[in-house]
């Protein structure tokens, strides 16, 4: 069966410091994979995604995320954290199909001191 | 351009009531989704649509049935509200080709609480 496992339920860093946010998949085909942003009282909005090609994926707000085959695994990185990043982190697998539904992890959320 | 919208935003109600939650997109997006966030479970899919005029179940469809009349709306209803439908419930839309890659756009959600 299709799922996606966030390990991190909750994060903190502190502003400055480097983030990796994990994710793992377990999908029979090459996955579509993505990473979206909840800030608080919001909706979801993409970070980025990955489809094929580069390994290495660049997304919006600074974000990049590596997908590695072998590990099934697509973590989010950011170089330098700030505080405007503190939300909570989804990562997510296209699933093949006529309605191309996401499968989410369980979030990990993001606390950042300044 | 508004993107996804959803009305309301919050809802309280008691437990047997009915409402409906409406999502409305300008995108001119084929497929239309309905989903609910419950703490430490991710999102998770309530039905669906790829079109006017068709809906289909997702992973959690019981106690929820859906509309999709005109291609830019998305009605969600609840009959018979039960406390475990409280949660917030997310609309998003998407182009309509079998792309798995296409990125769904997310409205704001309905936070709604069922007493």
């Amino acid at each position: 069966a299709q799922s996606v496992t966030q390990p991190d339920i909750h994060i903190t860093v502190s502003e400055g410091a480097s983030l990796e946010l994990r994710c793992n998949y377990s999908y029979g085909a090459t996955p579509y994979l993505f990473w979206y942003v909840q800030s608080p009282g919001q909706g979801l909005q993409l970070l980025l995604k990955y489809f094929s090609g580069d390994t290495l994926v660049q997304g919006i707000k600074g974000f990049e995320a590596e997908f590695k085959r072998s590990q099934s695994s697509f973590n989010l990185r950011k170089p330098s954290v700030h505080w405007s990043d503190a939300a909570e982190y989804f990562c997510a697998v296209g699933a093949s199909g006529g309605y191309n539904k996401l499968i989410f992890g369980a979030g990990t959320r993001l606390a950042v001191h300044p | 351009n508004a993107g996804v919208t959803q009305t309301p935003k919050f809802r309280v109600l008691k437990t047997g009531q009915s409402m409906t939650l409406l999502c409305a997109q300008d995108m001119n997006h084929e497929y239309m989704y309905w989903y609910r966030q419950d703490p430490g479970m991710g999102l998770r899919l309530i039905h669906y649509s790829v079109g006017e005029g068709t809906t289909a179940k997702g992973e959690v469809p019981d106690g929820y049935n859906v509309s999709r009349l005109k291609k830019q709306n998305f009605l969600l209803g609840l009959e018979s509200a039960a406390p475990s439908q409280t949660s917030v419930y997310f609309c998003a839309s998407k182009a309509g080709t079998l792309l798995s890659t296409d990125t769904q756009y997310f409205g704001p959600g309905t936070r709604l609480t069922v007493l």
